[in-house]
């Protein structure tokens, strides 16, 4: 079975500082993805970042990065020179079922930024 | 991209009435598609799968004499939450996959019951 953690249900960072968002994950399968989303108030949700298992490298996209550590199953995701938008409910995914065709959700960290 | 369009974004009702939330895809076709629900300020969980043609298929403890879904066509996908009653105020999610664009969500829908 998929399982995702987040341990952080809150976190907080001055802006224009980074943070690191954690998210350890459990899966049997051999090749898997996983997916960054972050959620604002108005409840979209909003793709980050994906990292595949077999992707040699860190995943970046702009301020984003992930942090992909296989071995300790953890994706974390950084995020570098926060602003005032950037806070948000973000959430972990690992897809799973037919073709991984759907997702299940981490708990959540719902990141504030300070001015 | 993918665009999908949800609506109403937000509705209230009067408890025993029943509520329909519209999923479509605006530019793309998927047979499956996925609901979510959300509870405040917790992590969104999936409710049911539905895929055109065919009937639901729902998650564990998910009622579907409640939660009635219907796949009529490629492009749209109606949730309805019938006799609503105050627990079943959510926030509910479409969510569409496809082959190259992947994991499409809709913008959602805030549903108080009272």
């Amino acid at each position: 079975a998929q399982k995702i953690t987040q341990t952080q249900p809150g976190m907080f960072v001055q802006e224009k500082e980074a943070v690191t968002l954690d998210c350890t994950y459990d899966t049997s399968d051999q090749s898997y993805g996983l997916f960054w989303y972050k959620q604002p108030s108005s409840g979209e949700m909003i793709f980050l970042i994906y990292q595949g298992s077999y992707d040699e490298q860190n995943a970046t996209e702009g301020r984003y990065s992930l942090n992909f550590q296989k071995a300790r199953k953890s994706a974390n995701l950084v995020i570098s020179a926060s602003q005032l938008g950037d806070s948000a409910m973000y959430f972990c995914a690992l897809p799973w079922g037919t073709s991984g065709s759907r997702l299940t959700f981490g708990e959540g960290t719902q990141l504030t930024v300070n001015p | 991209g993918a665009v999908v369009s949800q609506h109403p974004s937000r509705v209230i009702c009067k408890s025993g009435t029943s509520v329909k939330i519209e999923c479509r895809s605006l530019d793309f076709q998927a047979t499956t598609m996925f609901w979510y629900r959300q509870f405040p300020k917790q992590s969104l969980m999936l409710m049911a799968t539905s895929n055109e043609g065919s009937k639901a298929t729902y998650e564990q403890g998910v009622e579907k004499d409640k939660f009635l879904i219907n796949h009529a066509s490629l492009t749209l996908s109606t949730l309805t939450v019938t006799s609503a009653h105050p627990e079943d105020s959510s926030f509910y999610i479409c969510s569409w996959t496809h082959v190259t664009y992947g994991y499409t969500f809709g913008s959602g829908t805030r549903l108080t019951v009272v």
